[in-house]
This record gives structure tokens, C-alpha cells and sequence, in this order.
């Protein structure tokens, strides 16, 4: 079973700064199958990056995803109050069949 | 605007039994894959099952395995997952979530609904 870590489990900064969170898999991933979401308080996770590097339908190009093997990043560019949240990687094995996230990192304002 | 609607979540005392239900709405649901995803009460997610479109493949992760069931009537537009013998660690709030394939992540997601195991 591939397990997800993320770093570091709290990133302090402030608005206007460029955020740069880690994701690292136990194994080599597919990049097809790593996924970024986004979690504000209270509500539901939102897609934000497929494939390692493809953004979501409607979501801002400060969001960039990159990375390949067992190492990938989410990069921010300039944060803007909205970013302040909980990120999850994700990804998708075929053998045997499941979906596993990392633990999150959450991205709180300095 | 896709919608995802969960409901049946409430307080259960352990080792009893809970349907969850999703409702979709606003696009063709026969032809999307599906998954359920939980949240325990601060802390991270946890994928669950997945069915897909209309060919009866269907996954779990292992702790689910042999207590919960994932199933879908696409006549209804409706996901559902029958969890038996409940634990105090399965308490969680339960996301319906729409897989886009490919595999391109979980698009939507329900507004989820909140499942209690306590006595």
C-alpha cells in the first residue's frame, strides 16, 4: 500500500507570499493519478489539480502542480486570503484498486 | 449546477447499522463513476468505496471491507452505502464525491452528512 506524506503539516505565511507544499509518496505514483484538493473550514474539498500538473476547471493559474516518481509540490504563487486552507494530495493505484490521500497540510495566515 | 445531496447520517450505537444516501442532480449520473469519502471530526480524509458507472465494479478500502456496501440506482440519480457493524472510529462525516475518470480526481462533492457512533 503507498502511503502519501505531506510537508510540513503547518505552513505559516502571509498574503502575497508564495507557498510551496510537498507531497511524497512510499513508491513511484503515476503522475496521471495525483490529485491536489483544497478544504476550507466547514466545507466540502474542491479539485484543484489532476495529472500532477493540470488545474481544475475554473480554478486561478497561481496554482501550479508539478512533480513525478515520488515527489510532487504544490506551488502558490501569491496567496490570496481565500488560500488559506487545508491541502490533501491524492492518489489512485490499479493494483490493488484505491484511492489514498496524504494527511493534509494546512496553510494558515502568519 | 451539479448537486450531491447525502442524508441518513445520525447517532448509532456501536455495532448497529446505517444506510447513507446521495442524491445527484443537474447531470447524466449513469455515467459517472462514484465514491464515498469520510472525514473524522478534525481530521484528515479517507477514501471509502467506489462503484463505477454501470458495470458493477466496486472497491473498498480494507477497513471497510465486509461492513460496508456501496451501491447505486441510476434510475433514482441515488449513491448509497449500507454500513453494519459500526465502530466508534467510524465516526465521521460521509462525502458522496463524483470521480471524473481517466483519472482525473473527484470533481463534486456532497456537503456531506454526519454519522455518531456512541452509545
Amino acid at each position: 500500500e503507498i502511503v502519501l506524506t505531506q510537508s510540513p503539516g503547518t505552513l505559516s505565511l502571509s498574503p502575497g507570499e508564495r507557498a510551496t507544499l510537498s507531497c511524497r509518496a512510499s513508491q513511484s505514483v503515476s503522475s496521471s493519478f495525483l490529485v491536489w484538493y483544497q478544504q476550507r473550514p466547514g466545507q466540502a474539498p474542491r479539485l484543484l489539480i489532476y495529472g500532477a500538473s493540470r488545474r481544475a476547471t475554473g480554478i486561478p493559474d497561481r496554482f501550479n502542480g508539478s512533480g513525478s516518481g515520488t515527489d510532487f509540490t504544490l506551488t502558490i504563487s501569491r496567496l490570496e486570503p481565500e488560500d488559506f486552507a487545508v491541502y490533501y494530495c491524492q492518489q489512485y493505484t490499479t493494483s490493488p484498486p484505491m484511492y489514498t490521500f496524504g494527511q493534509g497540510t494546512k496553510l494558515e495566515i502568519k | 449546477e451539479v448537486q450531491l445531496l447525502e442524508s441518513g447520517g445520525g447517532l448509532v450505537q456501536p455495532g448497529g447499522s446505517l444506510r447513507l444516501s446521495c442524491a445527484a442532480s443537474e447531470f447524466t449520473f449513469s455515467t459517472y463513476e462514484m465514491n464515498w469519502v469520510r472525514q473524522a471530526p478534525g481530521k484528515g480524509l479517507e477514501w471509502v468505496s467506489y462503484i463505477s458507472a454501470s458495470d458493477g465494479t466496486i472497491y473498498y478500502a480494507d477497513s471497510m471491507k465486509g461492513r460496508f456496501t456501496i451501491s447505486r440506482d441510476n434510475a433514482k440519480n441515488s449513491l448509497y452505502l449500507q454500513m453494519n457493524s459500526l465502530r466508534a472510529e467510524d465516526t465521521a462525516i460521509y462525502y458522496c464525491a463524483r470521480d471524473l475518470g481517466g483519472w482525473a480526481g473527484f470533481d463534486y462533492w456532497g456537503q456531506g452528512t454526519l454519522v455518531t457512533v456512541s452509545s
